[in-house]
């Protein structure tokens, strides 16, 4: 199985702050990487897919993605309140698919 | 926009059988999507149980192979799981979801199943 491995596992931070989140992948995937956000007692909610798209008027322009190698960010600028919720990265590269363990975002 | 709806018992008994079943609505289940099945245990992260395409054919985590079973039924637009020989560890919140492009676009609300005598 590929392993995903999210850095950090939680982060607190201020509405306003910009804020970067980090997914390694165990082998390479391409860019067959997505980034969904929960909030408690919710169903997962894509942001962004292909490492970095983003689905048209569903998410706001302040997610974005990057790749480089096997190493994956997302970055939330200028936080909104809410915003705060555990994002989750998952490779669809082969199955089993597979998720990171997850990083909280909490209110600083 | 499609809709999925997760159904079932929220209680399981230890060696038995979890049994659920997603109703799609909105779209056809035998458009050009996999439909999976993935868990999240109280408090944990995300697991990948398995998929079914209309047309029957199966995939399934190594993990939970010995002990899924994935079914679909296009004349009520919905897909099944059944989970055997469930056990304390197998208590979670079950989320039905539709792959896409390789991305799991929508997702049912969750249905928390509980394994307890």
């Amino acid at each position: 199985d590929i392993q995903m491995t999210q850095s950090p596992s939680s982060l607190s931070a201020s509405v306003g702050d910009s804020v970067t989140f980090t997914c390694r992948a165990s082998q390479s995937i391409g860019s067959f990487l997505n980034w969904y956000q929960q909030i408690p007692g919710k169903a997962p909610k894509l942001l962004i897919y292909y490492a970095t798209s983003s689905l048209e008027g569903g998410v706001p322009s302040r997610f974005s993605g990057s790749r480089s190698g096997t190493d994956f960010t997302l970055t939330i600028s200028s936080l909104q309140p809410e915003d705060f919720a555990t994002y989750y990265c998952q490779q669809s590269y082969s199955t089993p698919y597979t998720f990171g363990q997850g990083t909280k975002l909490e209110i600083k | 926009q499609v809709q999925l709806q997760e159904s079932g018992p929220g209680l399981a008994k230890p060696s038995g059988t979890l049994s659920l079943t997603c109703v799609v609505s909105d779209v056809s289940i035998s458009s050009n999507n996999w439909w999976s099945w993935v868990r999240q245990p109280p408090g944990k992260g995300l697991e990948w149980i398995g998929e079914i395409y209309h047309e029957g054919s199966t995939v399934y985590n190594p993990s939970l192979r010995s002990r899924v079973s994935i079914s679909v039924d296009t004349s009520k637009n919905q897909f099944s799981l059944k989970l055997s020989s469930v056990t304390a560890a197998d208590t979670a919140v079950y989320y039905c979801a539709r792959l896409v492009g390789q991305k799991f676009d929508s997702w049912g609300q969750g249905i928390l199943v509980t394994v307890s005598s």
